[in-house]
């Protein structure tokens, strides 16, 4: 079946240091990717997406592009800040998402 | 800007007892899903819905589980008897009718609590 694993945190990080977070699939198929982010005490908004391999989904400075083969989906971001705090999700959807286990980022000021 | 929304944020409840989760998707969503994530641990699918019937669901979602739109606004997550394993974080989620446009939108929340 569909599965995703994600690079296990916690991360701590420096104001304007560069986040890499890992994230690998397996599916059948080309399913969309996402990330999502949780800050705490809110629930899961949209980070960023991309639908078929070589795009690249970008948002509040944060990219990431789905790349098919080496089936991966990694996160960065060039310059974090403390905002940037939060429990980062990778996701495949099939119809139903699929999600890792979520990597926790601190950044420190 | 369109949202989910759901009711109540935290719900405290006797183990044994029915709850009932609400759940108010995006106006012109057709697909509804459950999805739950228990403290610390990944957001795993429960179920999907859609022309109201059970798209698909997971092995979670067993006989305790029900789900229901009772009117053309609400979608709602039942738990017939709680057991302390159900306490967990339950996130609503809906799409649009639009194959191609398959990004889930996601509520803020209910916070279960089973004592």
């Amino acid at each position: 079946g569909n599965s995703v694993t994600q690079m296990e945190g916690p991360v701590t990080l420096s104001e304007e240091a560069f986040l890499t977070i890992n994230c690998t699939y397996t599916a059948t198929g080309y399913p969309s990717l996402f990330w999502y982010v949780q800050y705490p005490g809110e629930g899961l908004q949209l980070l960023l997406k991309a639908t078929k391999a070589d795009d690249k989904g970008s948002n509040k400075g944060f990219e990431a592009t789905y790349r098919k083969e080496t089936t991966s989906f990694h996160l960065e971001k060039g310059s974090v800040q403390v905002s940037d705090s939060a429990v980062y999700f990778c996701a495949l959807n099939d119809y139903k998402l699929s999600f890792g286990a979520g990597t926790t980022v601190t950044v420190r000021a | 800007e369109p949202e989910v929304t759901q009711t109540p944020s935290h719900q405290v409840t006797q183990m044994g007892q029915e709850v009932i989760l609400r759940c108010v998707p995006i106006s012109n969503h057709l697909y509804f899903y459950w999805y739950r994530q228990i403290l610390g641990q990944k957001v795993e699918f429960l179920v999907s819905f859609y022309n109201n019937e059970i798209s698909e669901k997971s092995e979670i979602f067993d006989d305790q589980f029900s789900v229901e739109r009772p009117d053309g606004s609400n979608f709602t997550l039942k738990i017939r008897s709680t057991k302390l394993e159900d306490s967990a974080m339950y996130f609503c989620a809906s799409r649009s009718s639009t194959l191609s446009d398959n990004e889930q939108f996601f509520g803020p929340g209910t916070r279960l609590t089973v004592l």
